[in-house]
């Protein structure tokens, strides 16, 4: 079955790094992905997503390249800030049946000043 | 628009009983789902309704039931609580039906805990 695989945390930087959270995935046919990002004690809205092979997703200067070769949809984002910390999580949406989404274990981010 | 409301926000139950997570939306969306959240697991996928009258298992079904009777309302029912229900329940729903790029937009939780 469908599967998302990233890397765990927590990710700890100073404020202006930047960041990569790697993310690879296992599916039939041509997924959908997405990252989803989740603030403390909220619920998940979505920060990026790409829909096939060579799109980038962006959004509030993160970005993620869908790469079919590799199965990766890594997120970067070149300078973070300390209301970036959060749990981040990658998901994939398989092209092929309804909007239900496969999620990885999630990535928190902490950024101090 | 309000969204994707849920409620309650907490909730403390005793092994044994029942209770139902309301979620509603306002977005006129065909499909809904929901999803639980636990330590270190990520979120998995309980039940989901792609319209009113129409329901289907997900990933961890047991223990719970659903119906939707309006495109609205989404309830989840825990029939006898168990120590292992205890989570974060995540509401969901997007327009679409068919997953290709479909943004899917979540309440803001219900946090259970069985005693």
């Amino acid at each position: 079955g469908d599967s998302v695989t990233q890397m765990e945390g927590p990710v700890t930087l100073s404020e202006e790094a930047f960041l990569t959270i790697n993310c690879t995935y296992t599916a039939t046919g041509y997924p959908s992905l997405f990252w989803y990002v989740q603030y403390p004690g909220e619920g998940l809205q979505l920060l990026l997503k790409a829909t096939k092979a060579d799109d980038k997703g962006s959004n509030k200067g993160f970005e993620a390249t869908y790469r079919k070769e590799t199965t990766s949809f890594h997120l970067e984002k070149g300078s973070v800030q300390v209301s970036d910390s959060a749990v981040y999580f990658c998901a994939l949406s398989d092209g092929s049946g309804y909007s239900t989404l496969t999620f990885g274990k999630g990535t928190m981010l902490l950024v101090s000043p | 628009n309000a969204g994707v409301t849920q409620t309650p926000k907490f909730q403390v139950l005793k092994t044994g009983q029942s209770m139902t997570l309301q979620c509603a939306q306002d977005m006129n969306h065909e499909y809904m789902s929901w999803y639980r959240q636990d330590p270190g697991m990520g979120l998995r996928l309980i039940h989901y309704s792609v319209g009113a009258g129409i329901t289907d298992q997900g990933e961890v079904p047991n223990g719970y039931n659903v119906s939707r009777s309006t495109t609205e309302d989404f309830p989840l029912r825990l029939l006898s609580a168990a120590p292992s229900q205890t989570s974060v329940y995540f509401c969901a729903s997007s327009y679409g039906l068919q997953g290709a790029g479909e943004t899917q937009y979540f309440g803001p939780g219900t946090r259970l805990l069985v005693l």
